[in-house]
């Protein structure tokens, strides 16, 4: 059974970098056929997925345009986790963020959720 | 792709029939899901491609649709299904979700 734990700061000040780490058990980060994925939701911009890494014969990224130039995520192998970077956070960016698996199809597994509030 | 889902609310009894609609503004083919969330929970995979249930979701929850317009419908609400619902679609990158629906106890 897949399991992913969220941990990192809930409080980020304005024009620094959110980061926050996704472990997982169950699964293997480096795993052919799925991706792992941030995704955050708030009240005035509902579930928006923000990015994925994934392995096929090497590491492969996607983000969203919304985000692209401030989002890091990258994998660590040998803890066997996933982490999340986004530079220059406003208070647009507070949000409830989530990591989650894809099957190559949908969210199918999910962690357990961070609210990061932007405040000085 | 945007999803809109309707209604945003629906207020019904334990026991009834729950309709909920998603359009997407292009056709995602069949490679739409649904998600339940509770209050502090994260969302639950329930369907995906349309009408395929994710493991362990009970028969009382089907969808169907294709092109841009879907329906998740649960066919006698049980007091743990009253939730918010999200559509997502798998077509295209960015992956985008629906506004939701709120189904709640009247």
């Amino acid at each position: 059974h897949v399991q992913l734990q969220q941990s990192g700061p809930g409080l980020v000040k304005p024009s620094q970098t959110l980061s926050l780490t996704c472990a997982i058990s169950g699964d293997n980060v480096s795993s052919n056929n799925i991706g792992w994925n941030w995704i955050r939701q708030s009240p005035s911009r509902g579930l928006e997925w923000l990015g994925r890494t994934y392995y096929r014969s090497k590491w492969w990224n996607d983000y969203a345009p919304s985000v692209r130039s401030r989002i890091t995520i990258s994998a660590d192998t040998s803890k066997n986790q996933f982490s999340l970077q986004l530079n220059s956070v406003t208070p647009e960016d507070a949000a409830v963020y989530y990591c989650a698996r894809d099957d190559k199809k949908f969210f199918d597994f999910w962690g357990q959720g961070t609210l990061v509030t932007v405040s000085s | 792709i945007v999803l809109t889902q309707s209604p945003a609310t629906l207020s019904l009894s334990p026991g009834e029939r729950a309709t909920l609609s998603c359009r997407a503004s292009q056709s995602v083919t069949n490679f739409l899901g649904w998600y339940q969330q509770k209050p502090g929970q994260a969302p639950r995979l329930l369907i995906y491609d349309t009408s395929n249930r994710a493991t362990g979701i009970p028969a009382r929850f089907s969808g169907s649709g294709s092109g841009t317009h879907f329906t998740l419908t649960i066919t006698s609400l049980e007091p743990e299904d009253f939730a918010v619902y999200y559509c997502q679609q798998r077509t295209t990158w960015p992956r985008t979700f629906g506004g939701g629906t709120k189904v709640e106890i009247k």
